[in-house]
């Protein structure tokens, strides 16, 4: 079974422009999630879907932060314009069952 | 809030020794507590879990406690070997929508 595919694996930016990163989840996983893990920190929810409905987006910095699931599959985490505070790996994961995440390897944003 | 506290942030044990890992929830209505190993440059990866109907699971080597009064549940690893050596992550489902809240991470590392 395939697991959870990420891409960029690395993106280096400067301040203020933007970057998309993308995810393919485990087929038949309903929940999608994007996580934001900061060097040395526990990763933080930034967004869940299901199907292609948001359930929780309390977390997501809307201002800068946006993120989409079309179809109930594919989704896309963008960010615009991009802060140095943003270098982080940006984690994608699914689910079959409640809280029994997959996830990918990650997505290495460094802002300059 | 929504919070889940990691102890210890840092931990080193003989190869062969036990190690626990300690964590706190502060949702008494938390019912699925996950925990997740994350190696260098990979995703965490669940590698077990307990729901709030048991008070203890094993799996081989390693086993998860939970006590709901004092809401706190810990990781023990037996009979430790090199590969063990990773970060490991505690996470409690929160909210209506059973969002996964992780901890901020126990470094372990087995000596020779």
């Amino acid at each position: 079974e395939a697991g959870v595919a990420q891409s960029p694996r690395y993106k280096i930016i400067e301040k203020r422009q933007s970057v998309a990163f993308w995810c393919n989840p485990i087929s038949g996983h309903a929940t999608l999630y994007w996580y934001q893990q900061i060097l040395g920190q526990g990763p933080k929810l930034l967004i869940q879907f299901q199907n292609n409905g948001v359930v929780d987006d309390s977390q997501l910095p809307k201002d800068r932060f946006s993120a989409e699931r079309l179809k109930g599959v594919d989704s896309t985490l963008k960010i615009q314009p991009a802060k140095l505070e943003d270098s982080a790996v940006y984690l994608c994961a699914s689910s079959l069952v409640v809280g029994e995440l997959f996830f990918g390897e990650g997505s290495r944003l460094t802002v300059l | 809030g929504e919070n889940v506290e990691q102890h210890p942030s840092t931990l080193s044990v003989q190869e062969g020794d036990s190690a626990v890992i300690k964590c706190t929830y502060s949702d008494s209505a938390s019912n699925y507590f996950p925990w997740y190993k994350q190696e260098l440059g990979k995703g965490p990866q669940l590698i077990i879990d307990i729901r709030s109907n048991v008070g203890e699971k094993k799996d081989q080597r390693i086993a998860v406690t939970l006590n709901k009064t004092a809401k706190h549940f810990s990781l023990h690893i037996t009979e430790t070997q090199p590969e063990d050596s990773a970060v490991y992550f505690c996470a409690a489902s929160m909210g209506r929508d059973d969002k996964i809240i992780f901890g901020k991470g126990t470094r372990l590392h087995i000596l020779p």
